[in-house]
């Protein structure tokens, strides 16, 4: 049972690419969030699925796309690179919503 | 949507000692309460939650208290050990579709 599975760990991007950050749960969860990390900021959700072909904007949306074609799988889609978009980035999942959230390892981008 | 606000920001006590970090929220709908830790370049993990429908819940050295009239909620920490050391967040959600963070509490446990 390996949980929640992130990949890459760590990318550096260039103003203006884009890229896709993967997450892949094998719990058979049906909630699964996307955060970002900022020093001192805590998390803030970007988006999240409450199950296949549903998803919606978290707290901080923009620049952002993502898609939930499966249960395990919730692609994070960063179009149009920009600085501000620096971060550390985790995935997470639930079995139910007000239950506990089981995060990935993170993954640590860098905008030059 | 909901507010969580968090304190201290960084906190240092000597191992043996209580340590103290305080959450305040401002939608009262909000029904649950975690609280994470994670240590340094690590995942957050869960150590211990409470619903709205309980004031305090206890695990061992870590427990958690609610007041839902004040909308603030507690993380006690007793007998604090070097591998208490870390960042603590907080959190609010009132569905469980988004969960709301506190900016989280640097802990240094001083052997």
């Amino acid at each position: 049972n390996a949980g929640v599975t992130q990949t890459p760990k760590f990318r550096i991007l260039k103003i203006g690419q884009s890229m896709t950050l993967q997450c892949t749960q094998d719990m058979n969860h049906n909630y699964m969030y996307w955060y970002r990390q900022d020093p001192g900021m805590g998390l803030k959700l970007i988006y999240y699925s409450v199950g296949a072909g549903i998803t919606d904007k978290g707290e901080v949306p923009n620049g952002y796309n993502v898609s939930r074609s499966t249960t395990e799988d919730f692609p994070l889609r960063l179009e149009l690179a920009a600085p501000s978009q620096t971060s550390v980035y985790f995935c997470a999942s639930s079995t139910r919503g007000t239950g506990e959230l089981f995060f990935g390892e993170g993954s640590r981008l860098t905008v030059l | 949507g909901e507010n969580v606000e968090q304190h201290p920001s960084t906190l240092s006590v000597q191992e043996g000692d209580s340590a103290v970090i305080k959450c305040t929220y401002s939608d009262s709908a909000s029904n649950y309460f975690p609280w994470y830790k994670q240590e340094l370049g690590k995942r957050p993990q869960l150590i211990i939650d409470i619903r709205s429908n309980v004031g305090e819940k206890k695990d061992q050295r870590i427990a958690v208290t609610l007041n839902k009239t004040a909308k603030h909620f507690s993380l006690h920490i007793t007998e604090t050990q070097p591998e208490d050391s870390a960042v603590y967040f907080c959190a609010a959600s009132l569905t469980g579709n988004q969960f709301y963070f506190g900016t989280g509490t640097s802990l240094t446990v001083i052997p």
